[in-house]
């Protein structure tokens, strides 16, 4: 069974302050790992996927299949980044369904 | 180009009732996903179609059940509600024929059981 744990409910740091969103999962085989985000009032939408190794609006993130761990950073928080994250796994084959965490509230206070 | 659209925005039904959700995909997508997003939770998966066929199921019941058509839109299909069906229901599509799987959401429909 795969599972996506993302430890802290609510974050918030002061504008230009480094941020660091946890996420670790457990999955038997080789995952493709996800961050999605979701702005106030705006549908949820992909921020940035391990395969393509982008960098998005500042965030990335790097797979560590040692520790299952996907957590998603920025060196420089901006207001503008307050929003709800949510790490995700999909299966490499298959019906590619997506497996989300609970989320991660964050706010980027000024 | 257009993007997931999900009708009714909200929705209140009486327990033991059976409802009907409605997802248009994305022009050009073939594949659509179905999520239940419990309050405080993340989305979980429902099921999946691809060419009119489910393609994969999460856990749960029968009960829940869908379509997509020939256009590609999808419902979902909810009978014998329960309380705690309520929460928001997320469409998602993508083109899976093209290789890109990258799921773009809609909005979601607000589904209340009372």
């Amino acid at each position: 069974a795969q599972r996506v744990t993302q430890p802290e409910k609510l974050l918030s740091v002061f504008k230009g302050a480094p941020v660091e969103l946890k996420c670790n999962y457990s999955y038997s085989g080789s995952p493709e790992l996800f961050w999605y985000v979701q702005y106030s009032r705006q549908r949820l939408q992909l921020l940035l996927r391990h395969i393509s190794r982008e960098s998005i609006k500042g965030f990335t993130a790097d797979l560590n299949k040692g520790e299952t761990s996907f957590h998603l950073k920025k060196p420089f928080a901006q207001e503008e980044d307050s929003a709800m994250y949510y790490c995700a796994l999909s299966a490499s084959r298959g019906a590619r369904q997506l497996t989300f965490g609970s989320g991660t509230q964050l706010t980027v206070l000024p | 180009e257009t993007g997931v659209t999900q009708s009714p925005t909200h929705l209140i039904k009486t327990r033991g009732q059976q409802v009907t959700l409605r997802c248009s995909s994305q022009s050009g997508h073939n594949t659509v996903s179905w999520y239940q997003q419990a309050l405080g939770q993340g989305p979980q998966f429902i099921f999946q179609y691809y060419r009119e066929e489910e393609n994969g199921r999460g856990n749960f019941p029968p009960r829940f059940s869908g379509l997509q058509f020939p256009n590609y839109s999808s419902e979902l299909n909810v009978n014998a509600l329960e309380l705690d069906d309520s929460a928001l229901y997320l469409c998602a599509s993508s083109a899976r024929d093209s290789g890109d799987l990258e799921q773009y959401f809609g909005p979601g429909t607000r589904l209340t059981v009372t």
